[in-house]
């Protein structure tokens, strides 16, 4: 059972606009629009910041942004802020045999 | 406003079972909206999710396959908490472990985590 494959890392200036990638298969990612964006700070418990692909959780600002194109999905993280510093992972529905499974996470970094 | 608190030991020996428990509270772990999960995350491993328990008119549990063969979840309705079993364990099995209220595979609500180290 692979994990769901993420960049390692990704940054960009305040300001800016980052882009990261999730890359499964058609089993899982590709199969259903059941993907999840989490948002994890050190020592702190991860928080959804994106389900359903695109929909956003009350609360969560409208900078973090989700999609999906065949067996990728990926979240777009707007005007980069110093608090979104954190490390990010994706999460995506995978049939009745794998379930679910997470990204290796992507380490983003504020320049 | 859901709250997950979780408590188990934080140490365990090779070959012995962990145990955790998830006391749920604001929420039914009868809910029919819910699924129940127990989700790791070690350096190794990343976060990997371990399994679930849920109600849709009657009980249904479901594993990772990495684990399939040594855990257990388990819903206690009378004290509405969930458990995590896990057998045989090893070093491997050493992780800060979650406990996590989903929807459609949007995991909104976490427990303040464990860290279980296996080691005699």
């Amino acid at each position: 059972q692979a994990a769901l494959t993420q960049p390692p890392s990704a940054s960009g200036s305040p300001g800016q606009s980052v882009t990261i990638s999730c890359t499964g298969t058609s089993s899982d990612v590709g199969g259903y629009n059941y993907v999840s964006w989490y948002q994890q700070h050190p020592g702190k418990a991860p928080k959804l910041i994106i389900y359903e692909v695109t929909k956003r959780p009350s609360g969560v600002p409208d900078r973090f942004s989700g999609s999906k194109s065949g067996n990728t999905a990926s979240l777009t993280v707007s005007g980069l802020q110093a608090e979104d510093e954190a490390d990010y992972y994706c999460c995506s529905s995978a049939g009745n045999i794998n379930f679910g499974m997470f990204g290796r996470g992507t380490r983003l970094t504020v320049l | 406003q859901v709250q997950l608190q979780q408590s188990g030991a934080g140490l365990v020996k090779p070959s012995q079972t962990l145990s955790l428990t998830c006391a749920i509270s604001g929420d039914s772990v009868s809910s029919n909206s819910a699924t129940w999960n127990w989700i790791r995350q070690s350096p190794s491993r990343g976060l990997e999710w371990l399994g679930r328990t849920y109600y849709r008119s009657k009980w249904y549990n479901e594993y990772a396959v990495s684990v399939k063969s040594r855990i257990s979840i388990n819903p206690d309705t009378s004290k509405n908490q969930f458990s995590l079993q896990l057998d045989s364990v090893t070093p491997e099995d050493t992780a800060l472990y979650y406990c996590a209220r989903a929807a459609y595979w949007a995991f909104a609500i976490w427990g303040q985590g464990t860290v279980v180290t296996v080691s005699s």
